[in-house]
């Protein structure tokens, strides 16, 4: 598709379980980023991925929280053992890499912890 | 580290008066600075940016000029219309490194 692709689009979990979400950024584009919008919190960094280099994983609030991207392109970010302080959504974005290049924002992905 | 602030919200205009949303950014070197919106229900859209110094990003007619003096990206709109009503979110990226870090955004609401 034109836009980056986010899947699934609501997910409600059980607390304890682990969830796992998509991303399909843009078609040649380098840079994957997630993000995480919570009430009252704004927009969080999470991860960024660029090409090859290892990837920023400095926003990650715990170690429950992982990504992968495979192959540079689709990513899957894994939240083990889920919490309800983890309900939020999860905006992924994609761009060509470096500052100034606009950067893509997928429709996000609606996680409940219940 | 960098840091995005911008001004507390929300903010409630009638339609047709001037929006100006205020944004302040600290930063080493030179940032690149973006204005998203987000309209009720839609994810994040880039509205306009500025890559350097004095550079004057616009669309949609709003407008938002890189102030380096001020470290400043203040966004404007000279008559709001009832469709603006979203929540807008100042961003910079850093000099040699393209992730965004974010203001809190501002909720603007705009009646007929």
């Amino acid at each position: 598709g034109a836009g980056v692709s986010q899947s699934p689009s609501n997910k409600v979990t059980e607390k304890g379980k682990d969830v796992e979400l998509r991303c399909d950024p843009i078609s040649g584009h380098t840079a994957l980023y997630w993000y995480r919008q919570s009430l009252g919190q704004g927009l969080e960094f999470l991860i960024y991925f660029q090409g090859n280099s290892a990837p920023d994983k400095s926003g990650l609030p715990s170690d429950r929280f992982s990504a992968e991207r495979t192959g540079g392109s689709v990513s899957t970010l894994t939240i083990q053992r889920t919490q309800q302080e983890d309900s939020a959504v999860y905006l992924c974005a994609s761009s060509r890499g470096g500052p100034g290049n606009t950067i893509y924002f997928g429709e996000g992905s609606w996680l409940t912890v219940v | 580290g960098n840091s995005v602030t911008q001004m507390e919200g929300p903010v409630t205009l009638s339609e047709e008066a001037f929006l100006t949303i205020n944004c302040t950014y600290t930063a080493t070197g030179y940032p690149s600075l973006f204005w998203y919106v987000q309209y009720p229900g839609e994810g994040l859209q880039l509205l306009l940016k500025a890559t350097k110094a004095d550079d004057k990003g616009s669309n949609k007619g709003f407008e938002a000029t890189y102030r380096k003096e001020t470290t400043s990206f203040h966004l404007e709109k000279g008559s709001v219309q009832v469709s603006d009503s979203a929540v807008y979110f100042c961003a910079l990226s850093e000099e040699s490194y393209g992730k965004l870090t974010f203001g809190q955004g501002t909720i603007l609401t705009v009646h007929p």
